[in-house]
């Protein structure tokens, strides 16, 4: 399973535009990059989710750079709901059966 | 139902004790995956069902520790002889099959069931 590396935390003001990016280096050919948000006492919840270039949807955009050794979230105009871990994948396939979730990113909006 | 259920929400045990905990996936998944999160840390793979067979329970941490899915749809993970280290958030999720050349298909976690072993 491909391993993931991400920062532990990062803090932001509301109204600004946000991104993790995440380091995945061993990434298999057919892997795919997914990235999940949870909240305290929640389960993760599916943002977004791409194989290669940009993927947009309306909470986020996902960018994979041509050698797909890494990712970029973006989250645009964050709000204080938005604080919550989030967790970059790779490989949650179902022929895998499993993914390596990290500790995830830690992403603090203040006022 | 509209997504993930698992009961009990919370249920604390003493040590050595038997628990089970259950998991109601999304009607028509077919993947169902459990996971176990211990506070600070990410949730960490503990099985994976396709269908009713178990495809991988590489992540179970000992024999204490079984899981079923008779009829493919509702599992039950089963934990003799609790410890004290069981303590931690157990998360279910599910996936509907339906993948082709690797495509990953989005996983829908329910609340978890929070153990606690006294």
């Amino acid at each position: 399973l491909a391993k993931t590396t991400q920062p532990i935390s990062m803090d932001s003001y509301e109204g600004q535009e946000v991104n993790i990016t995440c380091s995945h280096n061993n990434i298999a050919t057919n892997d795919y990059i997914t990235w999940y948000q949870q909240f305290p006492s929640q389960g993760p919840r599916f943002i977004i989710q791409g194989y290669k270039t940009k993927v947009t949807n309306e909470v986020a955009s996902l960018f994979i750079p041509a050698d797909r050794k890494s990712s970029t979230l973006s989250l645009p105009r964050v709000s204080l709901s938005d604080t919550a871990v989030y967790y970059c994948l790779v490989g949650f396939n179902t022929n895998a059966g499993k993914s390596t979730f990290g500790d995830g990113t830690t992403l603090t909006v203040k006022p | 139902g509209a997504g993930v259920s698992q009961t009990p929400s919370n249920k604390v045990t003493e040590k050595g004790k038997y628990v089970e905990l259950r998991c109601d996936p999304i009607s028509g998944h077919t993947a169902l995956y459990w996971y176990r999160q211990s506070l600070g840390q990410g949730p960490e793979f503990l099985i994976y069902f396709q269908g009713t067979g178990a495809a991988d329970d590489s992540g179970l941490p000992n024999d204490r520790f079984f899981a079923v899915r008779p009829e493919g749809s509702v599992s039950t993970l089963k934990i003799q002889r609790t410890e004290r280290g069981d303590s931690a958030v157990y998360l279910c999720a599910s996936s509907s099959e339906g993948h082709s050349g690797g495509k990953s298909t989005e996983a829908f976690f329910g609340q978890g069931t929070r153990l606690t072993v006294v």
